[in-house]
């Protein structure tokens, strides 16, 4: 698949539990923040978003933090599911959406895996 | 509702040779961004467009190019194409209304997988 020899932290968990995965952002600029979601073999499926502005926004079954302190914003999803084995990016806005232009830059990735 | 159509879907050139792919966003967006997926730089920012105007870029060489029609629709080239080249390039679209909309409303197709030999 298009991820073969790609190094990317894995996180594996059990059906049913709660899943966190975690992202460091460099830009400290940056005002808008996504989580992706890509699925093998397709292509990236928007999650959540959180503007700087916001320390936590939830959305169906999933939980955006955002720690501006530390630059580090984290993915929770409750209930893990069979169908939430991806990719999950997370993606910094590094043009301000003032100006309504957009680059996003992602992060590696991680890959989470689900154990039934 | 259409998502964004991204052709071919898979393409082999040699080194030397130069590609076009091709983008068609969903109906009634204006803004269409191009990235670059590989198993070692990961997603990466080639060039937006907007109203048939590139209104940012990333650090890629000049051989990538882009362009982007009056229906929206877009294409980018890679000319004198490198091995390094090899990778999966995603279109998103959105919808882009003006000031304060937000990137999240990024819709991505299944990306041209591009094999240089």
């Amino acid at each position: 698949g298009e991820s073969v020899g790609l190094h990317l932290p894995t996180l594996s968990v059990q059906e049913g539990d709660n899943s966190i995965i975690n992202c460091a952002y460099s830009n400290s600029a940056s005002d808008y923040f996504i989580w992706y979601k890509q699925e093998s073999g397709k292509g990236p499926q928007f999650i959540i978003d959180i503007r700087s502005n916001m320390d936590k926004r939830q959305g169906q079954r999933v939980t955006v933090l955002l720690n501006k302190t530390v630059k580090h914003l984290s993915l929770q999803i409750a209930a893990t599911q069979p169908g939430d084995s991806a990719v999950y990016f997370c993606a910094e806005n590094i043009s301000p959406i003032i100006q309504g232009a957009q680059k996003l830059v992602f992060g590696q990735g991680t890959r989470l895996t689900i154990n039934p | 509702k259409a998502g964004v159509t991204q052709t071919p879907r898979y393409l082999i050139k040699t080194r030397g040779q130069q590609v076009t792919l091709s983008c068609s966003p969903i109906s009634g967006h204006r803004s269409v961004s191009w990235y670059q997926q590989t198993p070692g730089q990961g997603l990466q920012f080639l060039f937006e467009y907007f109203s048939e105007t590139q209104r940012n870029k990333g650090n890629f060489p000049g051989r990538f190019s882009g362009r982007q029609f009056s229906n929206s629709r877009s294409e980018m080239n890679v000319s004198t194409l490198e091995l390094g080249d090899s990778a999966l390039y995603l279109c998103a679209s959105s919808l882009r209304s003006g000031a304060g909309v937000m990137a999240g409303e990024l819709f991505f197709g299944e990306g041209s997988r591009l094999t240089v030999l």
